[in-house]
């Protein structure tokens, strides 16, 4: 039982280019969550899924796309990335009812 | 006014010591509640969901005023291993989006 995996741990793009973020979980959750953590400004969510198929935007969705691939699978794609979007980047997904969240590892991107 | 707010500390406090944290939250339809540590460049990690009736786990122990819309988080007997970041977590009625804090650093000294 992994839990919830992240690919890759570290990134480095120069501006303009793109990238998928991976995230999958086996703990048969529901809902899957992206968020970016920056210096003094917290864990800010950028999308999440409720469920299979559908998907909501967060607080800062602007220069992001995300597809819930099935239930385990969860991406999030940078179409053209910007120095502004430098970030640790976390998924998560949810225990349903409870509400109690687990995190990946989290991917460390620099966009230069 | 953030929905969420906590002091960021730092908190430098000696071993063996009891610390307190307190997190206030602006929406009064909130449902639950949590905290969760998270250690230097690492994901956060739950540490306990916090009920109306108070909680404890050990060293610590977590309660909820809903009158006066706040959470607590206590630890006693510190030790070098608390360490960390405590994020307070909120989750508004109707909503599957937690709003996190954030975040009170704790640093334990020897």
């Amino acid at each position: 039982n992994a839990g919830v995996t992240q690919t890759p741990k570290f990134q480095v793009l120069k501006t303009g280019q793109s990238m998928t973020l991976q995230c999958a979980q086996d703990m048969n959750h529901n809902s899957m969550y992206w968020y970016r953590q920056d210096p003094g400004m917290g864990l800010r969510l950028i999308y999440y899924s409720a469920s299979e198929g559908t998907t909501d935007k967060g607080e800062v969705p602007n220069g992001y796309n995300v597809s819930r691939l099935n239930k385990r699978e969860f991406s999030l794609r940078l179409e053209s990335a910007a120095p502004s979007q430098t970030s640790v980047y976390f998924c998560a997904s949810i225990v349903d009812k409870s509400y109690e969240q687990y995190f990946g590892p989290g991917t460390r991107l620099t966009v230069t | 006014r953030k929905e969420v707010e906590q002091d960021p500390g730092p908190f430098n406090v000696p071993e063996g010591a009891t610390v307190a944290f307190n997190c206030t939250y602006s929406n009064s339809a909130s449902q639950s509640f949590f905290w969760y540590r998270q250690d230097c460049r690492k994901e956060p990690k739950l540490l306990m969901s916090v009920y109306s009736s108070g909680n404890e786990d050990g060293r610590f122990t977590a309660q909820l005023n809903r009158a006066s819309q706040y959470i607590s988080l206590l630890i006693r007997d510190s030790k070098l291993s608390d360490s960390a970041t405590y994020l307070c977590v909120a989750l508004p009625g109707a909503t599957n989006k937690l709003i996190f804090g954030t975040g009170t650093l704790l640093a334990v000294q020897p």
